[in-house]
């Protein structure tokens, strides 16, 4: 099974500012890596799938890039709504998909 | 806009079973490998299981295999998750969810979420 860990487990930043979420595998997923966004009391939402691919409706502030067992999730400026818990999910070799521990990003 | 709506959690005790639906509109239900997701309270996302458009491939975690069954109706567009032999780690939030379509993986629709207690 595939071990995703992420860094760091809580980011405090001010809206405005940049943040850069980071995701390990424990062995290389190449590019099928996803990110994830969910807010308290609500679902999941999925951000970026292939690694740096944006979903449908996903604002340009929201970037990933990668590959092999390291990437990264950019958010550019930070939006009062994006202030919630992220999560990374491989699809490289399953099952099971396997989801990282998620990075809370809170409001400093 | 994708729509699914799970219904069928509640309280059960520990060895007890439960029947898990989702339904699904505004999307052709048929061609399209459906998941269920589930959250511990207060904890990180755990893929539980996932099935092909027609039901002849499911895969499981390992932790819920012989205990889960993943099913679907393409005809009634519902998904169902049968548990058995549940256990206290089984209490969490359990989504459905739908892959991009003509693959598995990433998850691009999502219910809202059933909450499932397993407790005497």
């Amino acid at each position: 099974e595939i071990v995703l860990t992420q860094s760091p487990a809580t980011l405090s930043l001010s809206p405005g500012e940049r943040a850069t979420l980071s995701c390990r595998a424990s062995q290389s997923v190449s590019s099928y890596l996803a990110w994830y966004q969910q807010k308290p009391g609500q679902a999941p939402r999925l951000l970026i799938y292939d690694a740096s691919t944006r979903a449908t409706g996903i604002p340009a502030r929201f970037s990933g890039s990668g590959s092999g067992t390291d990437f990264t999730l950019t958010i550019s400026s930070l939006e009062p709504e994006d202030f919630a818990v992220y999560y990374c999910q491989q699809r490289s070799n399953w099952p099971p998909f396997t989801f990282g521990p998620g990075t809370k990003v809170d409001i400093k | 806009e994708v729509q699914l709506v799970e219904s069928g959690g509640g309280l059960v005790q520990p060895g007890g079973s439960l029947r898990l639906s989702c339904a699904a509109s505004r999307f052709t239900f048929s061609n399209y490998w459906m998941n269920w997701v589930r959250q511990a309270p207060g904890k990180g996302l755990e893929w539980v299981a996932n099935i092909n458009q027609d039901g002849s491939e499911r895969y499981y975690v390992d932790s819920v295999k012989g205990r889960f069954t993943i099913s679907r109706d393409n005809a009634k567009n519902s998904l169902y998750l049968q548990m058995n032999s549940l256990r206290a780690e089984d209490t969490a939030v359990y989504y459905c969810a739908r892959d991009q379509k003509s693959s598995t993986g990433w998850h691009a629709g999502w219910g809202q979420g059933t909450l499932v207690t397993v407790s005497s």
